[in-house]
């Protein structure tokens, strides 16, 4: 199985600052890697597909880089509302597999 | 506007069963591969697995710690989607989510990511 790891596991930032989360794969994925937001008590909810997609409806604060085995999601300014956990999926091989996640909190 | 609409979960015994329900709108059912990805309490997600849509063959496919216990299967005609979990263990406790798959633009449809999520339904096992 495509091992993600997530860093760091938690990151204290303030509003308007930048964020930078790193999902590393345990072999390459390619381009083929996603990230995810999650508020507790909701689904998660697709950012970035292909490294560097934004999704529909997300905001151009996001975005993502990276191929191979590093990959980067950047969120340039935070918004009150981008405090959440974040989770990287690739989808290379089978299983599909999620990083364990990063949260981001005030 | 796609929804997703999960019910069936509950408390069950290990070794007990369970079926879970997906009802969806909004969407081409029939064209859509349905997933199951859950989350046990305060952890991460984990792909459970996929229906295909029956013209791609109507298969399905599993994580390996569920296969040969979970199947899933589809009636396109109610676009409603199922996981029928059997002899059920305490590490399958968690909210189990239905979700739409999303192949990108000019990709091959074999490996996806997750576009629609419905809230999901918490699964118990418990003795």
């Amino acid at each position: 199985d495509i091992v993600l790891t997530q860093s760091p596991a938690t990151l204290s930032l303030s509003p308007g600052e930048r964020a930078t989360l790193s999902c590393r794969a345990s072999q390459s994925v390619n381009r083929y890697l996603a990230w995810y937001q999650q508020k507790p008590g909701q689904p998660p909810r697709l950012l970035i597909y292909d490294a560097s997609n934004r999704a529909t409806g997300i905001p151009a604060r996001f975005s993502g880089s990276g191929s191979g085995t590093d990959f980067t999601l950047t969120i340039s300014s935070l918004e009150s509302e981008d405090f959440a956990v974040y989770y990287c999926q690739q989808r290379s091989n089978w299983p599909l597999t999620f990083g364990g996640g990063t949260k981001v909190e005030i | 506007e796609v929804q997703l609409v999960e019910s069936g979960g509950g408390l069950v015994k290990p070794g007990g069963s369970l079926r879970l329900s997906c009802a969806a709108s909004g969407l081409t059912f029939r064209h859509a591969w349905m997933t199951w990805v859950r989350q046990a309490p305060g952890k991460g997600l984990e792909w459970v697995g996929h229906v295909k849509s029956k013209p791609d063959g109507g298969t399905a496919d599993f994580t390996a710690p569920v296969k040969g216990r979970f199947t899933i299967f589809r009636d396109d005609s109610t676009n409603t989607v199922f996981l029928q979990l059997s002899n059920l263990k305490t590490e399958d406790t968690g909210v189990y989510y239905c979700a739409t798959s999303f192949f990108p633009p000019r990709a091959l449809r074999t490996f996806y990511f997750f576009d629609n999520w419905g809230q999901g339904t918490l699964v118990t096992v418990s003795s």
